[in-house]
């Protein structure tokens, strides 16, 4: 079984602050990670996602992820925050082959001006 | 050039009616999802196809069928509609495999009166 959990369903920083979204998961096997971001009224989209390899991921929109197989965790960080990354944030994960893919709870992201 | 479009965007209909969403990708992929989000943004699969056969099946109300023609369309039919059923739903495609990106359609939310 796989599950996800989000830390924190609103989180507000301000513009130009660090931005760190929490995510733990629970897996059997090894793990594929993914960050979605689904802006209002919009379907979600990929920021970046972990299958093998380097444990620190770059995504778009300057967002990286560190997985860290020993903490469990797939945090989502952003140096500095710009208005434009207010939306909805979903972290996922899956194991199988034909995948299914379970999501957190998602995390809503204010920026304050 | 929409890559994932489901239609309609909105649905309003009454308790007891038949209603019937579209989803439709041109990317070419194997595999498609129908995801529901309720209203605290909660997502979750419902129905996995991968070259037109079923995969994924959670624990849906048979009320809920999906259809999928071709590999390109996979189309999802609501009988006996509940207030219950009320959400916005997703179409979604990837290819085939674990630790694919998901593409996701703008989705499709549902009133149900």
């Amino acid at each position: 079984a796989q599950s996800v959990t989000q830390l924190g369903s609103h989180v507000s920083v301000s513009e130009g602050a660090l931005v760190l979204l929490r995510c733990n998961y629970s897996s059997s096997v090894p793990p594929y990670l993914f960050w979605y971001v689904q802006y209002p009224n919009q379907g979600l989209q990929l920021l970046l996602k972990y299958t093998t390899g380097a444990t620190l991921v770059k995504g778009i929109n300057g967002f990286e992820a560190e997985f860290k197989k020993s903490e469990t965790s797939f945090h989502l960080t952003k140096p500095s925050a710009h208005m434009s990354d207010a939306a909805e944030y979903f972290c996922a994960v899956t194991t199988g082959g034909y995948q299914k893919v379970t999501f957190g709870t998602g995390t809503k992201l204010q920026v304050i001006p | 050039d929409t890559a994932v479009s489901q239609t309609p965007k909105y649905l309003v209909t009454q308790m007891g009616n038949d209603k019937s969403i579209k989803c439709e990708q041109n990317l070419g992929h194997d595999t498609m999802y129908w995801y529901k989000q309720d209203s605290k943004k909660f997502l979750k699969i419902m129905f996995s196809y991968n070259n037109k056969e079923l995969i994924i099946n959670e624990t849906v109300p048979n009320r809920f069928s999906p259809k999928s023609p071709d590999k390109a369309h996979l189309n999802l039919h609501i009988n006996s509609l509940e207030l219950g059923d009320s959400a916005v739903y997703f179409c979604a495609s990837s290819q085939e495999g674990a630790g694919k990106k998901l593409f996701f359609g703008s989705g499709t939310q549902l009133s149900v009166l």
